[in-house]
């Protein structure tokens, strides 16, 4: 089961502009991840986000929690070339230790 | 990529033929997972372990079994390769006690012909 849905499948940005990625979720959650793939590489870990949480800052990265909506974003402010990747949320639903991905968003920044 | 290694990178091989994929630690990490990636379906668990000998399905595990015999090494095995297990194959760690992070491999491709 795909419990996590993100939205765009793909966005294509200009570089310097903000790129906001959306993730939903079914059931009840401890907490959201967010990860980047760069292509032919391996995921990589970016914000954990957990459900008493509304908002949390990493740099250049901002993640929004709504439980009520089931819902998440992913901000990448002033995006850069190298910010060039997929982007997946993931999510504790079915348990603790196992995570359960969304099909991801393909970001591209164009310079 | 946090101490792990897969190996081999890369495979091709033909239906029928029994197919090892071997992941590797240093970490000394408790759980370990192997997820297979496909286009449109993102990553799906296989298989994870949370000790030595202790491991336990994920949701696409038909096709495929694994083995745990010591702490750093997590083995999935294809019985008998099908064309539809062609994909990319991750492995990741995870230490519970300090973290709610996966950490991952570089990947597998394994082509079924």
């Amino acid at each position: 089961s795909q419990q996590g849905e993100e939205d765009p499948q793909a966005l294509s940005i200009q570089e310097g502009e903000n790129a906001t990625m959306n993730c939903s979720y079914k059931t009840s959650i401890n907490n959201l991840q967010w990860y980047r793939q760069n292509s032919g590489r391996g995921l990589v870990h970016l914000i954990l986000i957990r459900s008493n949480e509304r908002e949390k800052h990493s740099g250049r990265l901002r993640v929004t929690l709504d439980t009520s909506k089931k819902s998440s974003s992913l901000l990448i402010t002033a995006s850069r070339a190298a910010d060039t990747a997929s982007y997946f949320c993931a999510t504790d639903a079915e348990g603790a230790q196992k995570l359960v991905f969304g099909q991801g968003t393909r970001l591209t920044i164009n310079p | 990529d946090a101490g792990i290694t897969q190996s081999p990178r890369h495979k091709v091989t033909e239906t029928g033929t029994p197919v090892t994929l071997r992941c590797h630690q240093t970490e000394n990490h408790r759980y370990m997972y192997w997820y297979r990636q496909d286009p449109g379906h993102g990553l799906r668990l296989i298989h994870y372990s949370y000790g030595v000998k202790d491991t336990d399905k994920g949701e696409v595990s038909d096709g495929y079994s694994v083995s745990r015999s010591k702490t750093e090494d997590f083995l999935l095995t294809l019985e008998s390769a099908t064309s539809s297990q062609t994909s990319v194959y991750f492995c990741a760690i995870n230490d519970p006690t300090s973290t709610d992070t996966q950490y991952f491999g570089p990947g597998t491709r394994l082509t079924v012909l």
